[in-house]
């Protein structure tokens, strides 16, 4: 099946620092993948859809400059928390949809990034 | 406003008792429903879709139902096992949605042995 990998698992950072986490599809090309934000025990929040070769779409309340959506290839987007606070301070899943993005068809989500800012 | 609406509380069961889960929307038109399970500290993973179209889906001991009039989907666990125990979420696709997903807030199921 198709495998979305994110990494790091797991990161702390100080204040002020800037944090990049890695999604990758591993078996599948995606020209579409999704970053996502969740505070325990609540939804996934959409952050912004990242288009390959183009700029990511971002959601509203959402600052593109604090939170840098790259999508280089067909098989990988990053995302990169800048000057990062402790209100940063989350967990941050991406995720793709196989089948050039039709709607209909599943996301495929990585494990998520645990990010703490001290 | 739009709104898909879980229950918010946990839901507790005996082991081989069937669970069912609700998902309600308010304002969508969804041309899919969707569910995944997610474990803490882990993405959600794909369980099951539904179409518009479509009353009933079954997998394996899973079983979702889907009525565009009461605006509902049902989510059944049969012979629940404690390995079912995570947080179930259902998720909405809209034609009109550029390919995302919105996502209910999830029901935490915790099966007993």
């Amino acid at each position: 099946g198709a495998v979305v990998s994110q990494h790091p698992s797991w990161v702390i950072c100080k204040s002020g620092t800037s944090v990049k986490i890695e999604c990758r599809s591993l078996d599948f090309q995606a020209t579409t993948m999704f970053w996502y934000r969740q505070f325990p025990k609540q939804s996934l929040m959409l952050m912004a859809t990242s288009n390959e070769g183009s700029k990511a779409t971002y959601e509203q309340g959402v600052e593109k400059d604090k939170f840098l959506i790259n999508h280089a290839s067909l098989t990988l987007s990053t995302l990169t928390v800048t000057s990062a606070h402790p209100e940063d301070s989350s967990f941050y899943i991406c995720s793709a949809r196989e089948s050039q993005g039709l709607a209909g068809s599943p996301l495929h989500f990585g494990n998520g990034t645990r990010l703490t800012v001290t | 406003s739009q709104k898909i609406e879980q229950n918010s509380e946990a839901l507790n069961i005996q082991e081989g008792k069937t669970a069912t889960l609700t998902c309600n929307y308010t304002n969508y038109s969804p041309a899919y429903l969707q569910w995944y399970r997610q474990d803490p500290g882990r993405g959600p993973v794909f369980l099951l879709l539904i179409r518009e179209n479509e009353k009933e889906k079954r997998k394996e001991r899973l079983k979702v139902t889907f009525d565009t009039t009461l605006k509902q989907s049902l989510f059944h666990i049969t012979a629940s096992q404690p390995a079912d125990s995570a947080t179930y979420l259902c998720a909405l696709d809209t034609y009109n949605a550029g390919n995302m997903l919105t996502f209910g807030g999830g029901t935490r199921l915790m099966v007993k042995p």
